[in-house]
């Protein structure tokens, strides 16, 4: 079944500590992805996207990820963490021609001090 | 900057009332989606509409359903509120072309 997966639901680090979050999805064709953060008691904000070009993209608040298409994986990254960044972070797909943007399951991120 | 309202942000309603969650967006998109979220959990698409009169269900049942009669506004109805009812409900839009999707800060429903 065609899906995108977070395989882990929580993940702690220390602050300035560096941060990676994964995310592979099950599509035969090539997608748009995407990651957004959630605040508690908000509506997601997006991070990055990709659609095309550049493997490696920038986004907001000091993050980057890259696709992999060899390992149908979209990764966050972020190299020294901000206690502000402890939020749920889900990644998303959407398929070229498809209607709907999919989700993955979120992953919690806490802070440590 | 994306412009997509939802009201209320809050919610606490008796069982048996019919309820009407309102999301406006002022970007002209096409593409209009609602998710149901627990807390601290995935979000799940119960309706979504590619414009004006069309509607589609989502992946996860509804009891809830949706009209769009303006491209700007895409309410969703529950006829009769249950306790199991109770979630969070975002609502989405995104243009056709870019599939970016822009979010409201979302409904927090609770069904007492």
């Amino acid at each position: 079944a065609q899906s995108v997966t977070q395989p882990d639901i929580h993940i702690t680090v220390s602050e300035g500590a560096s941060l990676e979050l994964r995310c592979n999805y099950s599509y035969g064709a090539t997608p748009y992805l995407f990651w957004y953060v959630q605040s508690p008691g908000q509506g997601l904000q997006l991070l990055l996207k990709y659609f095309s070009g550049d493997t490696l993209v920038q986004g907001i608040k000091g993050f980057e990820a890259e696709f992999k298409r060899s390992q149908s994986s979209f990764n966050l990254r972020k190299p020294s963490v901000h206690w502000s960044d402890a939020a749920e972070y889900f990644c998303a797909v959407i398929i070229q021609g498809a209607q709907k943007l999919v989700f993955g399951q979120g992953t919690r991120l806490t802070i440590n001090p | 900057e994306a412009d997509i309202y939802q009201t209320p942000r809050y919610l606490v309603i008796g069982t048996g009332k019919k309820i009407t969650l309102e999301c406006s967006q002022t970007m002209g998109h096409d593409k209009m989606y609602w998710y149901q979220q627990d807390p601290g959990m995935e979000l799940h698409l119960i309706h979504y509409s590619y414009g004006v009169n069309s509607t589609e269900k989502g992946d996860l049942s509804s009891e809830s359903t949706v009209s769009r009669i303006r491209t700007e506004h895409f309410p969703l109805t529950l006829e009769s509120a249950r306790p199991s009812h109770t979630s969070q409900y975002l609502c989405a839009s995104s243009d056709a072309g870019l599939g970016e999707a822009f979010f409201g800060q979302g409904t927090r429903l609770t069904v007492v």
